[in-house]
């Protein structure tokens, strides 16, 4: 299976509702987990990050959170806008060798409708 | 401070001819790579370099070429176009690919290449 799985592809809601992104990744080494959201036509950009030290982190509207017993982490964006609407990518470092490279989620698109 | 940059933002090829897409920054960055974007196929790594003079294969590496000359420079060599190559190309710094607590990519603008 795929190092960082992301779930769902597709994500619609209407404005004002909650949005729910998870991921799960393979390798228990792993311990920094970010989100990037990426605007059409746009470069993925970091919105919000974690590391395995701690189980959740909030930012104004946006949260992650993270079990490392199960390997998973979600992202929570709470009273959605239509800005919002793009596609995220969770990432987690998977170890390589000696290093640790950055792999990333399928994407979701979200949809966050007026 | 400009970041990453990347050059062309457009290009189109014919079939079996060969380019190099460039990608600088400016941020001292040990890590840097190169992914390709597809519609419904996420941020697909091709090749990664962890420092000058190292590069090392992704997951979709075939057609394309790397080298690691310079801490900056990280460019990207197709040497026979295909169709298949058709995708937007992202070059990314990260400060290390060994500490992993600072392994925030940051992405350059991006490279739509179209190949007939």
């Amino acid at each position: 299976g795929e190092n960082v799985e992301q779930h769902p592809s597709t994500l619609s809601v209407q404005e004002g509702d909650s949005a729910v992104i998870k991921c799960t990744y393979s390798d228990s080494a792993s311990n920094y987990f970010p989100w990037y959201k990426q605007e059409l036509g746009k470069r993925p950009q970091l919105i919000i990050d974690i590391r395995s030290n701690v189980g959740e982190k909030k930012d104004q509207r946006i949260a992650v959170t993270l079990n490392k017993t199960a390997k998973h982490f979600s992202l929570h964006i709470t009273e959605t806008q239509p800005e919002d609407s793009a596609v995220y990518f969770c990432a987690a470092s998977i170890r390589s060798g000696g290093s640790y490279i950055p792999t990333f989620g399928r994407g979701t698109s979200l949809i966050v409708h007026p | 401070n400009a970041g990453v940059t990347q050059t062309p933002k457009f290009q189109v090829l014919k079939t079996g001819q060969s380019m190099t897409l460039q990608c600088a920054q400016d941020m001292n960055h040990e890590y840097m790579s190169w992914y390709r974007q597809d519609p419904g196929m996420g941020l697909r790594l091709i090749h990664y370099s962890v420092g000058a003079g190292i590069t090392d294969q992704g997951e979709v590496p075939n057609g394309y070429n790397v080298s690691r000359s310079t801490t900056e420079d990280f460019p990207l060599r197709l040497l026979s176009a295909a169709p298949s190559q058709t995708s937007v190309y992202f070059c990314a710094s990260s400060y290390s690919g060994l500490a992993v607590a600072k392994n925030i990519q940051y992405f350059g603008a991006g490279t739509r290449l179209s190949v007939l």
